[in-house]
């Protein structure tokens, strides 16, 4: 049964320090999404990967996030500095043939 | 461009009843149209999707959804609901393959289903 992972599931951290959160798509799919999920806000996507070119990262704060695909298999998403601000679930999610997306079970960050 | 609301943030119903949670969209192509699923601590999961087959979709747990192009809705059913179904729901959109937008998902602000005794 095919999924997408997300390491780590948990992570608690002080201010103005770096997050790493780190995602493997399903083998073969080609596109690959980062979003953050919020109560205030929902579900806001922050960037978009195709065949692990970026797409579209207008959802993101350029200041200190970035996100990278260096191979097929392993998607990140860097937080430098964090801020109490950036506290959220961050999914990744992968894309299929007719444009359906598989998620991730998520980050839950904490930034203190 | 594409568009979702969910008419409704909260729906309940009673155990064993009708579930019904509305969904219209806006979209300048032949849309995609999809609802997940959200329980409590977990990520989004695909209940069904619409790809231009079929207007009425069956997906998992008992529910189906219908494409009516004519009133652009895509409500999400079940014709009786179990404690389990308790949730969040998202419709969402997609424009396929158009323009730059490529493989992107437009949600829905979600609808929240409370089942009772």
């Amino acid at each position: 049964d095919a999924r997408v992972t997300q390491t780590p599931r948990h992570k608690v951290t002080e201010m103005g320090q770096e997050v790493t959160m780190r995602c493997q798509p399903i083998l073969g799919h080609n596109t690959v999404f980062w979003y953050r999920q919020t109560m205030m806000q929902g579900l806001e996507l922050l960037a978009y990967f195709r065949n692990r070119a970026p797409l579209d990262d207008s959802g993101m704060p350029k200041d200190r996030f970035s996100a990278e695909m260096p191979d097929a298999t392993l998607a990140t998403l860097k937080i430098q500095p964090s801020e109490p601000r950036d506290s959220a679930v961050y999914f990744c999610a992968s894309g299929g043939r007719n444009y359906e997306q598989y998620f991730g079970p998520g980050t839950r960050l904490t930034v203190t | 461009a594409q568009s979702v609301t969910q008419l409704g943030s909260h729906v309940s119903v009673s155990e064993g009843a009708l579930v019904l949670l509305r969904c219209n969209y806006s979209s300048s192509v032949p849309p995609y149209l999809f609802w997940y699923v959200q329980y409590p601590n977990q990520g989004l999961q695909l209940l069904l999707k619409y790809t231009s087959a079929a207007t009425l979709v069956k997906g998992i747990n008992g529910f189906e959804a219908e494409f009516k192009k004519s009133e652009t809705s895509f409500h999400l059913t079940k014709p009786s609901a179990h404690m389990s179904d308790a949730a969040e729901y998202f419709c969402a959109v997609s424009a396929g393959a158009g323009g730059t937008s490529y493989g992107k998902l437009t949600f829905g602000q979600g609808t929240i289903l409370t089942v009772h005794p």
